[in-house]
């Protein structure tokens, strides 16, 4: 069973633009990450926000936690084509340490 | 650093014939994993490892086996593949500093399997 549920599926936008997705999480986390997949790659980690924080930024990315209502969203601004993957959040199920349970994803494609 | 290696890329099998899947890290990682990915899906757990010389399941362990004689190398065994078992799948490796803490994980290529 998946943990993180991310939304939109899909997301189309045009360089330049915001870029937002939501993740959604069941139980009580003390952590959640953010992965990003290019097309036939690996996954690669991009931000992994504490639960005692409430927002992160790295570069143009921004990570926002919100525990009360166990949900996350990241925000990629100025999009460029390169931004063009597939994001995914993450969070240790049941607290367990190291483990970590993936969502299913949202494809996000950066028009140019 | 090569980070996270994985052999072979891509494989096709038969029903009923075997592979192992060798996966690489040369971080001095203590846990190790191995994921699955099917098309528009997340990924899902198989095996990890928390150490050399120590396994247990995942979300999705049957019809696959793993060994981890050395701390650098985690094997994934497929002993009679199905065609339910056509996937890509991914390595990965992290830190360990405690079990409540959890640590970015790094991941191989992926290798993509499919079975006939």
């Amino acid at each position: 069973s998946q943990q993180g549920e991310e939304d939109p599926q899909a997301l189309s936008i045009q360089e330049g633009e915001n870029a937002t997705m939501n993740c959604s999480y069941k139980t009580s986390i003390n952590n959640l990450q953010w992965y990003r997949q290019n097309s036939g790659r690996g996954l690669v980690h991009l931000i992994l926000i504490r639960s005692n924080e409430r927002e992160k930024h790295s570069g143009r990315l921004r990570v926002t936690l919100d525990t009360s209502k166990k949900s996350s969203s990241l925000l990629i601004t100025a999009s460029r084509a390169a931004d063009t993957a597939s994001y995914f959040c993450a969070t240790p199920p049941n607290n367990a340490g190291n483990m970590l349970t993936f969502g299913g994803g949202t494809r996000l494609m950066v028009k140019p | 650093n090569a980070g996270v290696t994985q052999t072979p890329k891509f494989r096709v099998l038969k029903t009923g014939q075997s592979m192992t899947l060798l996966c690489a890290q040369d971080m001095n990682h203590e846990y190790m994993y191995w994921y699955r990915q099917d098309p528009g899906m997340g990924l899902r757990l198989i095996h990890y490892s928390v150490g050399e010389g120590t396994t247990a399941k995942g979300e999705v362990p049957d019809g696959y086996n793993v060994s981890r004689l050395k701390k650098q190398n985690f094997l994934l065994g497929l002993e009679s593949a199905a065609p339910s078992q056509t996937s890509v799948y991914f390595c990965a490796s992290s830190y360990s500093f405690g079990r409540s803490i959890s640590y970015e994980q790094y991941f191989g290529p992926g290798t993509r399997l499919t079975v006939t």
